[in-house]
């Protein structure tokens, strides 16, 4: 079982958005500044796509969003392009380890 | 530009060790920690720990204290991932990845990973 949970699948047309969900606690998303998200394809490393809740990596689309509400990170993807369909995941930094936790991650597929 | 490089896949029997090596390029290998996640087939990805680049201090997950080694040669800018008394279930594509940590806490590079399967 994942520290953080996310929804198991989201799927969007091209062009729509789609925002894809982190919930945690006080220990982890809620107290911390430290939420990231990386995208995985199939059979590749995962990337880092959102870091520090907010902020995007060099050369990062800025059709990725990051934000927080509480304990729960949230992951927008505007204008939806194939090549979006991935696994994405959440982490974040957590107070009761020197580890971060990670999320069970999510599938986007683009219909 | 930045990168790592991990070493081949392996296959092992039940009880043996494994070794991974992480060898990283493109900068200064003492300014950020490597951290080690692995993903068994069709599952999430999983912490395993993280270990310093410059003073050597490991953190590892709980579930694996014991079993796991992790260390650095700076000499080579080279991180190695040490497993024991593999099982079954430790069957999974192995990655390190570039850990940014202090004011931050990050992965912002990985490697292509390492496939290590246990099987008897």
């Amino acid at each position: 079982q994942s520290a953080l949970t996310q929804p198991a699948s989201v799927s969007g047309s091209p062009g729509q958005s789609i925002t894809i969900s982190c919930t945690g606690t006080s220990s982890d998303v809620g107290g911390s500044n430290y939420v990231s998200w990386y995208q995985q394809h199939p059979g590749k490393a995962p990337k880092l796509m959102i870091y520090d809740v907010s902020n995007r990596p060099s050369g990062v689309s800025n059709r990725f969003f990051g934000s927080k509400s509480g304990n729960t990170a949230s992951l927008t993807i505007s204008g939806l392009q194939a090549e979006d369909e991935a696994d994405y995941y959440c982490s974040s930094y957590t107070s009761s380890s020197t580890l971060g936790v990670f999320g069970g991650g999510t599938k986007l597929t683009v219909l | 530009q930045v990168q790592l490089v991990q070493s081949g896949a392996e296959v092992k029997r039940p009880g043996a060790s494994v070794k991974v090596s992480c060898k990283a390029s493109g900068y200064t290998f003492t300014n950020y920690g490597i951290a080690w996640v692995r993903q068994a087939p069709g599952q999430g990805l999983e912490w395993m720990g993280w270990i310093s680049g410059d003073n050597g201090n490991t953190n590892y997950a709980q579930k694996l204290q014991g079993r796991v080694t992790m260390t650095t040669d700076t000499s080579t800018s080279t991180a190695y991932m040490e497993l024991r008394s593999l099982r079954s279930d430790d069957t999974a594509v192995y990655y390190c990845a570039r850990y940014y940590y202090g004011s931050g806490s990050r992965m912002d590079v990985w490697g292509k990973g390492t496939t290590v399967t246990v099987s008897s």
